[in-house]
């Protein structure tokens, strides 16, 4: 049971342009979303996050949305930059709990 | 600040021997997290620990499976005997509670049994 549901695998986009990243989740207990960026034979690196009691969050070119109704969140990117391309990862946790319930990742290729 | 530190960086072993993967989380950093990733499940988390005290293990596949952290420094996950099934990429993750709950990765062990 995929508790948090990255559908799309792929991207691919234009530098310069937006990249939209998405991710669905199932579980209504989940009040605090991160997205994480991962390079190849590195570790998954905090880009951003968002509690449940916004719906939007911004830092530079990364912006984070929350829809809870549709228990939907978005990552977008503008512009898009070739360094961006890597896997981004959703994640989500429950109040008072330690651990991270992760997608299954999005590989962004933006193309010079 | 150093970030979170495994070890080895890569393991190739054969089936049936024991393997030792270890981990140093960020220093003042309570909370200690063991992932495995596959292609097919993704980043699943195995193991997690708050103040050197396993809170949490449902995650560990099998009792083939072990970890351990003896102190708030240092953290092994053991695999014995080991398998083919058992190849993937393997993270630690630390946090500090009390703050968001943002994980910090080391850059993981990838290990593969033959």
């Amino acid at each position: 049971d995929q508790q948090v549901k990255q559908n799309s695998p792929s991207l691919s986009v234009q530098e310069g342009r937006i990249s939209i990243l998405n991710c669905d989740y199932t579980n209504s207990m989940f009040d605090y979303f991160l997205w994480y960026k991962k390079y190849p034979a590195e570790g998954p690196t905090f880009l951003i996050s968002i509690s449940s009691i916004k719906d939007k969050n911004e830092d530079g070119r990364f912006t984070v949305f929350l829809n809870k109704s549709a228990k939907h969140l978005s990552l977008h990117i503008v512009p898009s930059q070739p360094g961006d391309s890597a896997v981004y990862f959703c994640a989500a946790s429950q109040p008072s709990n330690s651990k991270l319930t992760f997608g299954k990742g999005i590989t962004l290729s933006v193309r010079p | 600040d150093a970030g979170v530190i495994q070890s080895p960086r890569h393991e190739v072993t054969e089936m049936g021997q024991e393997v030792t993967l270890r981990c140093k989380p960020i220093s003042g950093h309570n909370s200690l997290f063991w992932y495995r990733q596959t292609m097919m499940r993704g980043l699943e988390l195995l193991i997690y620990f708050n103040n050197n005290v396993p809170i949490d293990d449902s995650g560990m596949p099998e009792d083939r499976f072990s970890a351990k952290m003896p102190n708030a420094s240092f953290s092994t996950l053991k695999i014995q005997p080991s398998e083919p099934r058992d190849s993937a990429v393997y993270f630690c993750a630390s946090r500090s509670t009390g703050r968001a709950n943002i994980q910090y990765f080391g850059a993981g062990t990838r290990l593969s049994v033959l």
